[in-house]
């Protein structure tokens, strides 16, 4: 089975700052990842696929990179509206996701 | 823009079946990957599997011996059934839509049903 891992498991930043996320993968998924973002009582919503690739309508200040087996999702300016948890998920074999990751407004 | 609903029991005795529908709403079923996902406070969110508007399906190893996930393209709906049911099987249960390329890429999901597994 393919694991990701994330961290960190919660983060509080202000409004504006820079904040990102990692994902590492325990195997190669080549760029086979997704990142999702959940509100409380929301389903969650695509972010971002095949590593970089932003979703239609997504605003910009959301951003994936890879290296590796290291994945990263980047919020260029911290928004009130982000205050969500972050999901990734491998969809090289099957589909798994990570643990999640809670971001906070300070 | 494409619309989920699922739907089924809130409630499930023990080692009876869970069964859950995700009607489909503006879009055709045709041509498309239909998931069905989970999440628990133990467990996060969970993969269960898919099928494919062609009857294909693909089953995470973990659930492969207790799912079954159809399709009714006529009614626009696709099902979920998960037998011998435990406590661990209670969760809020989700329908999505994945890419037509085939990746398990989920663009659009319905808003979720919780289901209880209780005697």
């Amino acid at each position: 089975d393919i694991e990701v891992t994330q961290s960190p498991s919660t983060l509080s930043a202000s409004v504006g700052d820079r904040v990102t996320i990692t994902c590492r993968a325990s195997q190669s998924i080549n760029s086979w990842l997704a990142w999702y973002q959940q509100k409380p009582g929301q389903a969650p919503k695509l972010l971002i696929y095949e590593a970089s690739r932003l979703q239609s309508g997504v605003p910009s200040r959301f951003s994936g990179s890879r290296s590796g087996t290291e994945f990263t999702l980047t919020i260029t300016s911290l928004q009130p509206d982000d205050t969500a948890t972050y999901y990734c998920k491998q969809y090289m074999i099957y589909a798994t996701f990570g643990q999640g990751t809670k971001v906070e407004i300070k | 823009q494409v619309q989920l609903q699922e739907s089924g029991p809130g409630l499930v005795k023990p080692s009876e079946t869970l069964s859950l529908t995700c009607s489909v709403s503006n879009d055709s079923i045709n041509d498309y990957y239909w998931s069905w996902i989970r999440q628990s406070a133990g467990k996060g969110l969970e993969w269960i599997g898919r099928i494919h508007s062609s009857g294909a399906t693909h089953y995470i190893p973990s659930f492969k011996s207790r799912v079954t996930v159809s399709i009714d393209t006529s009614k626009n709906q696709f099902s979920l059934q998960l037998t011998s049911v435990t406590a661990a099987d209670t969760a809020v249960y989700y329908c999505a839509r994945g890419f037509r390329n085939g990746a398990t890429i989920l663009d659009f999901w319905g808003q979720g049903t919780l289901v209880t597994v209780s005697s």
